[in-house]
């Protein structure tokens, strides 16, 4: 099955302490994003890779890092997370070269992260 | 700063009447624009999408309208049902699909 998979999908953690939210798909696609989403804001794009060792700052990229060691994979990392991190993290994944980038699209079911 | 606005923020409609949600944006270098509906729990998903040289798309029961000119666009639900009730996202997408601008979301509630 098509999937973009995401973990975890429910942390509690304190301020300042590093954390890692993985990102995975088995879509072979190019391009990879994050997202946060807040009550009122809609989504936020926070970073973004278009392949393997490339990326780029979306939106809101303070206080995040990612990599692209991996076609499948993009890993999110806040390495001293602060109470205005707490929200509903996506990541999504789309074909960007050829035909098949129509620009769709594809998440993960999200993954709730509270900082204390 | 909201590059895409969104409005309203929730909407009720009975069964059988039209949703209707409207967005607009000011970055003319916009090249896609796409809705997104999502349900509770679950990541959005690609309801339809239009590209600004085209004035209407219709898939189904989903309609987006667009006015380049006015620099809005806004989707339709015809005979809206109960399952239609989720959040609606508008977005904007520019740099060949690299970023993405996502209006703030409608919950839409159909009622039975």
């Amino acid at each position: 099955e098509a999937q973009v998979t995401q973990n975890p999908r429910y942390l509690i953690t304190v301020t300042g302490k590093k954390l890692t939210v993985t990102c995975s798909q088995n879509m072979n696609h190019e391009y990879m994003s994050w997202y946060r989403q807040d009550p009122g804001l809609g989504l936020r794009q926070i970073y973004y890779s278009m392949n393997v060792e490339v990326t780029d700052k979306g939106d809101v990229p303070e206080g995040y890092k990612v990599s692209r060691k991996e076609k499948r994979n993009f890993p999110l990392i806040l390495e001293s997370p602060s109470p205005n991190q707490t929200s509903l993290y996506f990541c999504a994944s789309s074909y960007w070269t050829g035909s098949a980038n129509t620009g769709e699209l594809f998440f993960g079911e999200g993954s709730r992260l509270t900082v204390l | 700063q909201q590059q895409v606005k969104q409005s309203p923020q929730s909407l009720i409609v009975q069964k059988g009447g039209i949703s209707i949600i409207n967005c607009a944006y000011e970055n003319t270098a916009f090249d896609y624009f796409p809705w997104y509906q999502q349900f509770p729990g679950k990541g959005p998903a690609l309801l339809i999408a239009i590209r600004p040289d085209v004035s209407e798309k219709k898939e189904g029961r989903f309609t987006i309208s667009f006015n380049k000119s006015a620099k809005q666009f806004s989707l339709h639900i015809m005979d809206s049902q109960p399952g239609d009730s989720a959040t609606y996202f508008c977005a904007a997408s520019i740099d060949n699909f690299n970023k993405f601008y996502f209006g703030s979301g409608t919950k839409l509630n159909v009622k039975p």
